[in-house]
């Protein structure tokens, strides 16, 4: 069974640090990684895709690398601002499924 | 981008009325579709999923006589909570599958709080 581990699990920094968020996955047949935000009384906003074949997708300040071998997964945010204050999700579908399984979300404030 | 519309944002009803929470996907045909249950700080639990034109498969735990799905087309998906009671309170989520394998992202709907007095 696929268990998919975020830490930190909360994360408190000041605006302009440069963060990385961590995603480990137990069973390396994955499909694709997801990564998510989600604010506060939200659904989740889709972030970046990264299928199995993939080692890294990039959209704007994110950057999101994939290292199935080991189980990890990486989300990198340059430059953060307090506009990206919220609670960051990672998915894996696995292979065979096509539900994808959650890690409990690392909770990011990012102050003035 | 793919789109997915849920409504009511948030319910608040007495204990004992069923709820009936909408999750539409607005420019794409969702062949299956995922409802979820997100307590406070924690993740996202799938309760059941639903594909149209057939009956829903539900997780372990979760009561099918409790909490009805109802996909009877390929854009709406509708899940009712019968006789709700105060530990139905919880956020609800629901997302679709664009139906490419997880070649594209999955989408969600922006879920609906329930407060049940």
């Amino acid at each position: 069974k696929q268990e998919v581990t975020q830490i930190p699990a909360a994360l408190s920094v000041p605006e302009g640090e440069n963060l990385v968020l961590n995603c480990s996955f137990t069973d390396s047949a994955i499909y694709n990684l997801q990564w998510f935000r989600q604010d506060p009384g939200k659904g989740l906003t889709s972030l970046l895709l990264i299928q199995s074949s993939q080692r890294e997708q990039t959209s704007g300040r994110l950057n999101a690398s994939l290292d199935k071998s080991s189980g990890r997964s990486t989300l990198y945010i340059a430059a953060s601002q307090p506009g990206d204050s919220a609670t960051y999700l990672c998915a894996v579908l696995s292979g065979g499924s096509y539900i994808p399984t959650f890690g409990r979300g690392t909770s990011l404030i990012v102050h003035p | 981008g793919a789109v997915v519309s849920q409504h009511p944002s948030w319910v608040i009803c007495k204990s004992g009325t069923s709820v009936k929470i909408e999750c539409r996907s607005l420019d794409f045909q969702a062949t299956t579709m995922f409802w979820y249950r997100q307590f406070p700080k924690q993740s996202l639990m799938l309760m059941a999923t639903s594909n149209e034109g057939s009956k829903a498969t539900y997780e372990q735990g979760v009561e099918k006589d409790k909490f009805l799905i109802n996909h009877a087309s390929l854009t709406l998906s509708t899940l009712t909570v019968t006789s709700a009671h105060p530990e139905d309170s919880s956020f609800y989520i629901c997302s679709a599958d664009t139906g490419t394998g997880g070649l594209q992202p999955q989408h969600f709907g922006d879920g609906t709080r329930l407060s049940i007095l």
